[in-house]
């Protein structure tokens, strides 16, 4: 499973975009990327997930770099209810995810 | 329509004691679950691999008599804290994948917190 990086906290005005960029450099060819979120004391949520199209879906889109070494999570208007800790990880055939630290978003009013 | 329903939400126990998590797949059917433990301000450790049918695999350092795991029915997943200590106190999650494709993403469940005294 690949390792991600990813920023420790950004910081987003409500209604603005937010990007949220992660490396998977060692992301091998059949490995899919995938995106969750997790609010404070609950399970993580699923946001949408690529291989590698960039995908959009109604709560966001996923950029993914032509050679798959990083993408970008996009939040077209963000609001106080998406202050989260967002995760990026990626899984193949084995169907495990490998989560790192993540990215704390504060989203401003 | 995924959803995956975790019970108990939480639960305080004595030392000694063994507590069982159930984890459901209210609207699928999952052949593979996962657990994982998540320690305060820090991320998701995965702990086993449930497959439907067949042993669970631990992930290294896990131990298997001390964290049981049953994966009886597509839909059902528990698993049980034998003779828990105050170490084992932690926020345990499960989660589901729907269907057999590789790209399926996995469920989350919201989680147990688990506090032993």
């Amino acid at each position: 499973d690949a390792k991600t990086t990813q920023p420790t906290s950004m910081d987003c005005a409500e209604g603005r975009a937010a990007n949220l960029p992660c490396n998977h450099s060692t992301i091998s060819g059949n490995e899919y990327v995938y995106w969750y979120r997790q609010i404070h004391s609950q399970g993580p949520q699923y946001i949408i997930h690529g291989l590698k199209n960039n995908e959009t879906n109604e709560m966001a889109s996923l950029i993914i770099t032509e050679d798959r070494k990083s993408s970008t999570l996009i939040l077209p208007h963000a609001t106080l209810r998406d202050t989260a800790v967002y995760y990026c990880s990626s899984g193949g055939s084995n169907y495990k995810l490998t989560f790192g630290k993540g990215t704390l978003l504060t989203v401003n009013p | 329509g995924a959803v995956v329903s975790q019970h108990p939400s939480w639960v305080i126990c004595k030392s000694g004691t063994s507590v069982k998590i159930e984890c459901r797949s209210l609207d699928f059917q999952a052949t593979t679950m996962f657990w994982y433990r998540q320690f305060p301000k820090q991320s998701l450790m995965l702990m086993a691999t449930s497959n439907e049918g067949s042993k669970a695999t631990y992930e290294q350092g896990v131990e298997k008599d001390k964290f049981l795991i049953n994966h009886a029915s597509l839909t059902l997943s528990t698993l049980t804290v034998t003779s828990a200590h105050p170490e084992d106190s932690s926020f345990y999650i499960c989660s589901a994948r729907e269907g057999q494709g590789t790209s399926q993403p996995q469920h989350f469940g919201d989680g147990t917190r688990l506090s032993i005294l």
